[in-house]
């Protein structure tokens, strides 16, 4: 089985300052990971992913994510966040090992608050 | 129209009514999903559809009925709701490459946002 733990509903942060979105995962082969976003009235959009590789991953937006597997963690992090920047951000997981089916398993979800 | 879209973006029922929800991907992709989003909750899969095909129910009431007449449209035809029905439902698409259907970098509808009275 996956699982996706994503440990807080809600960042606040201001504006400037960097942001970090914390992720972990549970899988029993090697895990396929991705962040996604939701802005208001909007559905989710694709921000990066990993697979492999080098484990600083860089996406849309300004946004990166470090894989590290000792602690099966997959933080979402911005050097300088924006107001605009302010969503909801999921991370998910596919297992690679056994296929995961047909599906990514996704977090809750964390509310991203950035302020002036 | 580009991307995904979904009709419509609010739908009020009663328990007895039937409706319908409508997904169309402009992407030329060849996978379509349903995704229930209730708050607080992980995002739940419902069905995938790959090559027009079901290829995943994950344990969802009958309903809900989902139909893919072609690879560019999506339907859940809805029936008899309960309250804990309502929530926002999501289609997504994304395209299958080979035998092996990979559901990543999904391209989200903006949802319909469903009240069960």
């Amino acid at each position: 089985a996956q699982s996706v733990a994503q440990p807080e509903d809600q960042v606040n942060v201001a504006e400037g300052n960097p942001l970090t979105v914390k992720c972990t995962y549970s899988v029993s082969g090697n895990p396929y990971l991705f962040w996604y976003v939701q802005y208001p009235n909007r559905g989710l959009q694709f921000l990066l992913k990993y697979i492999t590789g080098d484990n600083l991953v860089k996406g849309s937006y300004g946004f990166e994510a470090e894989f590290n597997k000792s602690q099966t963690s997959f933080h979402l992090k911005k050097p300088s966040a924006l107001v605009s920047d302010s969503a909801l951000y999921f991370c998910a997981v596919r297992d690679l090992d056994t296929g995961g089916g047909n599906k990514l398993t996704f977090g809750t979800g964390t509310q991203l608050k950035v302020e002036l | 129209e580009t991307g995904v879209t979904q009709t419509p973006r609010h739908l009020v029922m009663g328990m007895t009514n039937k409706k319908s929800l409508k997904c169309e991907q402009h992407l030329g992709h060849n996978a379509m999903y349903w995704y229930k989003q209730s708050a607080k909750k992980p995002l739940e899969l419902m069905f995938v559809y790959s090559l027009e095909e079901r290829v995943e129910n994950n344990s969802v009431p009958s309903r809900f009925s989902p139909e893919c007449p072609n690879s560019s449209h999506l339907f859940l035809h809805l029936h008899t709701l309960q309250p804990e029905d309502s929530a926002l439902y999501l289609c997504a698409s994304s395209q299958q490459t080979g035998l092996v259907l990979v559901p990543d970098e999904q391209f989200f509808g903006p949802g319909t946002r469903l009240t069960v009275l």
